[in-house]
C-alpha cells in the first residue's frame, strides 16, 4: 500500500494523559500536514512540514501539541495533558509540492474521557 | 478573510437521481479549487482540482464546475448510487509564499436512499 498511513486509527485516553500519533506519508512526498477534524465539520489546519522543517503552525495547536518530522519522512503529533475538548479526527495528509493535490490519510481518532 | 462556504448542509436524494452541490468562497489571492469525498471514519479522497483558468473538469459520475469571476463552484453527481452517500468537501487554496494555504468547507453532507 502506497498511501498515506496513520497510527493508531483509534485512541482513548483519560483527560491529562499524553498521546502521540503516528504519520507516514507517501514515499517522497516532501510536504505533510496536520489537521483536525471535529463531527460535521471541515478539516481544521494545525501544521505544515516542508521535509523535516515545520513551516507554519496555526493558532489552534496550543503549547500542549507538538509535531515533529526528524528525517522528513514520518510525522508525530504529540498532544500533552489532553483535554476533552481535544477529542476530535486527527488527520494526515502529504503532497509533491507545485499544485498540490493533498493525499489523505485514514485519520486517528482520539477520544479523551 | 478568507473563507469557503458550501450548501446545502445536508441533502437526501433517491438513489438514480442527479444532484448538486454548491460552493462560495472568498479566498485571495487564488490558487486552485478542490472538492473531495469523505466517507465516515475515513481521510477525504480528492475528485477534482481545477485552477484558474479551468471551468469545468469530470470524474466519471462527478463533474465539477468553476465560475473564478463569481467564486462559485459546484460539484454535479449524475445517477446516485447508494455509494455516493458521504461527505463532499470544497477545499480552496490560496496563492503563499511557501506553500498554497488551504481552507476547507464545512461540507455537504450526502446521504442516498434506495
Amino acid at each position: 500500500d502506497t498511501g498515506v498511513s496513520q497510527n493508531p486509527r483509534h485512541k482513548i485516553t483519560k483527560r491529562g494523559q499524553n498521546v502521540t500519533f503516528r504519520c507516514d506519508p507517501i514515499s517522497e512526498h516532501n510536504r505533510l500536514y496536520w489537521y483536525r477534524q471535529t463531527l460535521g465539520q471541515g478539516p481544521e489546519f494545525l501544521t505544515y512540514f516542508q521535509n523535516e522543517a515545520q513551516l507554519e503552525k496555526s493558532r489552534l495547536l496550543s503549547d500542549r501539541f507538538s509535531a515533529e518530522r526528524p528525517k522528513g519522512s514520518f510525522s508525530t503529533l504529540e498532544i500533552q495533558r489532553t483535554e476533552q475538548g481535544d477529542s476530535a479526527m486527527y488527520l494526515c495528509a502529504s503532497s509533491p509540492g507545485g499544485v498540490n493535490e493533498q493525499f489523505f490519510g485514514p485519520g486517528t481518532r482520539l477520544t479523551v474521557l | 478573510k478568507n473563507q469557503v462556504e458550501q450548501s446545502p448542509q445536508s441533502l437526501i436524494i433517491l438513489e438514480g437521481k442527479n444532484c448538486t452541490l454548491q460552493c462560495n468562497y472568498t479566498v485571495s489571492p487564488f490558487s486552485n479549487l478542490r472538492w473531495y469525498k469523505q466517507d465516515t471514519g475515513r481521510g477525504p479522497v480528492s475528485l477534482t482540482i481545477m485552477t484558474f483558468s479551468e471551468n469545468t473538469k469530470s470524474n466519471g459520475r462527478y463533474t465539477a464546475t468553476l465560475d473564478a469571476d463569481t467564486k462559485q463552484s459546484s460539484l454535479h453527481i449524475t445517477a446516485s448510487q447508494l455509494s455516493d452517500s458521504a461527505s463532499y468537501i470544497c477545499v480552496v487554496s490560496a496563492m503563499k509564499t511557501s506553500y498554497d494555504k488551504v481552507i476547507f468547507g464545512p461540507g455537504t453532507s450526502l446521504s442516498v436512499i434506495p
